[in-house]
């Protein structure tokens, strides 16, 4: 079974630019997860999807982040513009059964570096 | 809102030592999952905690959950160098199926 898929791996923007993180979860998965982790803290959650609907947004800040999921399969989060403390890696997971069974599948995650 | 918290954050243990990290969580829950990070590498899945009074081992790792007391125990039995990670437990919370993570904790094992 394919994993979940993230890119870019790496990415290094200047603050005030934007940025575009795509993620492809593993087929048949509902559930979809944006995590924000900054270095030497656990991953944040900034987006629960559920299909194409959200189910839960609330620590997402969304003057400067927003994501979408069409037809209910892949994602996209973008910031704009970005900050220095957007500095992190950010991991997509996703689930079959909301985790209630066989859990959560992250990806390698893709690591933003603002200068 | 629900907090999860673990501890220790750091440990430094000998090759052959057993230890606990601890994980408690602060709402009702009934899924609890734990998860192993290398540096610079993704979430790996190590146990999936459904019930109260589960348990589950894997080589010289095992999980327990007390849904009663919001605890969650990572037990390692003769530690060796391969465990050196950071682990983390994650919660679902009841009401909304939003999983929040524990701060984490960084395993170092002593040859």
């Amino acid at each position: 079974e394919a994993g979940v898929a993230q890119s870019p791996r790496y990415k290094i923007i200047e603050k005030r630019q934007s940025v575009a993180f795509w993620c492809n979860p593993i087929s048949g998965h509902a559930t979809l997860y944006w995590y924000q982790q900054i270095l030497g803290q656990g991953p944040k959650l900034l987006i629960q999807f559920q299909n194409n609907g959200v189910v839960d947004d609330s620590q997402l800040p969304k003057d400067r982040f927003s994501a979408e999921r069409l037809k209910g399969v892949d994602s996209t989060l973008k910031i704009q513009p970005a900050k220095l403390e957007d500095s992190a890696v950010y991991l997509c997971a996703s689930s079959f059964d909301r985790g209630t069974f066989y859990g959560y599948t992250f990806g390698s995650g893709t690591r933003l570096t603002v200068v | 809102e629900l907090k999860v918290e673990q501890n220790p954050l750091f440990l430094s243990m000998q090759e052959g030592k057993n230890y606990t990290i601890y994980c408690n969580y602060s709402t009702t829950s009934d899924r609890l999952y734990w998860y192993r990070q290398d540096p610079g590498k993704s979430l790996e899945s190590l146990f999936v905690l459904l019930s109260n009074g589960a348990v589950k081992q894997e080589g010289r790792l095992m999980a327990s959950l007390d849904t009663k007391a919001r605890l969650s125990t990572l037990h390692i039995t003769a530690a060796v160098h391969d465990l050196s990670a950071t682990y983390f437990c994650a919660v679902v919370n009841f009401g909304n199926e939003k999983l929040t993570f524990g701060t984490g904790t960084r395993l170092t094992i002593i040859p």
